[in-house]
């Protein structure tokens, strides 16, 4: 079974602190891909990063951070210096091989206050 | 950019209407999927469909729900008799690349159904 926990439903934050988005993960297979996507208030689902199963190196962009740490079955997120345009719903995903849909977590909703 | 359209934008219908809901893959890609936002249970996949064929549609009340791919360039997704409860925003999105692949997807901006 594929599932996707993400236990944070809201986080509020003050301007240009850092945050982190905790996401974990369960699949009985080895190869699967996890994703996040950001939701602003506008509504559309805009991709943010993949990751495949195999590659456990940690990616930054910009101020965006992943930790993908497969002993714990996570793929948290950071914003760094957060920024009120980050505020939206984030959702984490995982995906399995070939044309297979995309299994979401129920999203964290993230408040930057300026 | 290469985007996925979707129409209409919003929709407010009378229950018991039908509710027919369009959309329009990115040219090329071959994977379709139509996912039901709410509040209450997050993002819920209803069907998928792989060069037009129906791969899966069990997250979709049959009774009410059904989904076609007339052909490459549109997808739809119709509801008769529409409720209440089926007020949400409809997304679809749309995908391409090999079996083996761990592509995303890219969704389009999705119709928000309100049913009175």
């Amino acid at each position: 079974a594929q599932k996707v926990t993400q236990a944070q439903t809201e986080i509020s934050v003050v301007e240009k602190e850092d945050v982190t988005l905790d996401c974990v993960y369960e699949t009985r297979d080895t190869t699967y891909y996890l994703f996040w996507y950001k939701q602003p208030p506008s509504g559309e689902l805009v991709f943010l990063i993949r990751r495949n199963s195999f590659d456990e190196q940690n990616e930054i962009s910009g101020r965006y951070s992943w930790n993908f740490q497969k002993s714990t079955s996570s793929f948290n997120f950071t914003i760094t210096a957060s920024q009120v345009v980050d505020s939206a719903v984030y959702f984490c995903a995982l995906k399995h091989p070939g044309n297979t849909p995309l299994v979401f977590g129920k999203g964290t909703r993230l408040s930057v206050i300026a | 950019d290469a985007r996925v359209t979707q129409t209409p934008r919003d929709k407010v219908t009378e229950m018991g209407q039908e509710v027919t809901m369009r959309c329009q893959p990115i040219l090329g890609h071959n994977t379709v999927f139509w996912y039901r936002q709410t509040m209450m249970q997050g993002l819920e996949l209803l069907a998928y469909f792989r060069n037009r064929a129906p791969l899966d549609d069990s997250g979709m009340p049959k009774d009410r729900f059904s989904a076609e791919m007339p052909d490459a360039t549109l997808a739809t997704l119709k509801i008769q008799p529409s409720e209440p409860r089926d007020s949400a925003v409809y997304f679809c999105a749309s995908g391409l690349g090999p079996p083996g692949g761990g592509y995303g997807y890219t969704f389009g901006s999705g119709t928000r159904l309100t049913v009175v």
